[in-house]
């Protein structure tokens, strides 16, 4: 399958910094990646739909000015978490999809916000 | 009710066993289908993607979907102690934004 590849695997920082995520895909181009939040022993929860040369589609309840998506090309993405907080703490996974809708994920990053 | 619903186990199983792991859905919309495979703190890794009904078949797993009555599985022949994961189903449709919805996963637990 595709590859996709996610930097850093992870981070800790102090609350109140700001954190980017690199989502790239090695292999193929995306038009769309999509960015997820994963609480422990919890499903995947989207966040935000990442769309190539436009702003970002945010899921309801997910704050657009505190979670920056860019997605400059067709083969990368960044998230950053803006001024970080404890409860910012997660795991962060992102995906791209092909033009068959198979999404290929990446391995994700633990983000801990002291 | 949730549009895909999932049992979370665990389901625990001994080596060699044949699994069947199953979600059921409400959007009769939903046309690709897929079955991820996410070991503890890894991102999923893709193992089935299937359009429309009918079965496919990769190695040891198989996938099948039943639109009529919006229900898919997927079955594991020979299971290994390494096939012991977290095992999510998700489903799109080819309208909107075609973000995947995803079930809550099954965790499968393979004894040796």
């Amino acid at each position: 399958g595709a590859v996709v590849s996610q930097h850093p695997s992870r981070v800790i920082c102090k609350s109140g910094t700001s954190v980017k995520i690199e989502c790239r895909s090695l292999d193929f181009q995306a038009t769309t990646m999509f960015w997820y939040r994963q609480f422990p022993k919890q499903s995947l929860m989207l966040m935000a739909t990442s769309n190539e040369g436009s702003k970002a589609t945010y899921e309801q309840g997910v704050e657009k000015d505190k979670f920056l998506i860019n997605h400059a090309s067709l083969t990368l993405s960044t998230l950053t978490v803006t001024s970080a907080h404890p409860e910012d703490s997660s795991f962060y996974i992102c995906s791209a999809r092909t033009n068959r809708y198979e999404q290929f994920f990446g391995p994700g990053t633990r983000l801990t916000v002291l | 009710q949730k549009e895909v619903e999932q049992d979370p186990g665990p389901l625990s199983v001994p080596e060699g066993a044949i699994v069947s792991l199953n979600c059921t859905y409400s959007n009769s919309a939903f046309q690709y289908f897929m079955w991820y495979r996410q070991y503890s703190r890894k991102g999923p890794e893709l193992l089935m993607y299937t359009y429309s009904s009918g079965n496919k078949e990769d190695g040891r797993f198989t996938a099948q979907v039943d639109k009529s009555s919006k229900y898919i599985s997927l079955f594991i022949r020979d299971s290994q102690p390494s096939d012991s994961a977290t095992y999510l189903c998700a489903m799109t449709s080819d309208t909107g934004r075609r973000a995947l919805t995803f079930g809550s996963g099954t965790r499968l637990q393979v004894q040796p």
